[in-house]
């Protein structure tokens, strides 16, 4: 167990519909992380955010938004879903950047 | 921007025998350099990191080796073993930038 929770670990809705996606980082970490991996895919970065800060954008989908809030837990929210939006989507914290990231367990997001 | 190339993308061993996974990074000032364990379905997890400062670090029959000057850095797994096997992932970050960028992976699979 990392100490990163996320919530819901399954979530399966039709496309063109939007879902919220909730992350806790570990105790007294600052940085989130969000990453997307599609099936047999690698990880892809999509952004990050730095005790309540947006620090920096990966390859994140106008459609898709996040945010970090006081308590430093973050969301993640996707919307106008698409079937291939279907994937793993992990959060990850660490204590600041360049230190080593601890992933939660991810949620697995079905777009019908 | 940086860039993480990783081979082999299959890797197939007999327990016992020795796997080595190479990176190769385009970004010199990349000063830190994690390597994920990520079991099926599973989140992925640190199993070794090292940075620019150090060539070699070893935990166990892990080591990782890196070398500044080609910009490559390697995973050794010693005495593998059918529990090893997982995808292996590769990533390098430079120092005051945020984002980690992940090679593409290396299923390892190691047979009894």
């Amino acid at each position: 167990d990392s100490g990163v929770t996320q919530t819901p670990k399954h979530l399966i809705t039709a496309t063109g519909q939007r879902v919220t996606l909730r992350c806790s980082p570990r105790s007294g970490d600052l940085s989130v992380y969000w990453y997307q991996q599609s099936l047999d895919q690698g990880l892809q970065f999509l952004i990050q955010y730095y005790n309540g800060e947006e620090r920096a954008k990966g390859n994140i989908l106008e459609r898709f938004s996040a945010q970090q809030f006081p308590d430093l837990h973050s969301e993640l929210n996707l919307s106008s879903l698409e079937l291939g939006d279907s994937a793993l989507y992990f959060c990850a914290s660490s204590l600041d950047t360049n230190n080593e990231q601890f992933f939660g367990p991810g949620t697995r997001l079905t777009v019908l | 921007g940086e860039n993480v190339e990783q081979h082999p993308s299959t890797l197939s061993v007999q327990e016992g025998d020795s796997a080595v996974i190479k990176c190769t990074y385009s970004d010199s000032a990349s000063n830190y350099f994690p390597w994920y364990k990520q079991e099926l379905g599973k989140r992925p997890q640190l199993i070794i990191d090292i940075r620019s400062n150090v060539g070699e670090k070893k935990d166990q029959r892990i080591a990782v080796t890196l070398n500044k000057t080609a910009k490559h850095f390697s995973l050794h797994i010693t005495e593998t073993q059918p529990e090893d096997s997982a995808v292996y992932f590769c990533a390098a970050i430079r120092a005051g930038f945020q984002k980690l960028v992940f090679g593409t992976g290396t299923r390892l699979l190691v047979s009894p």
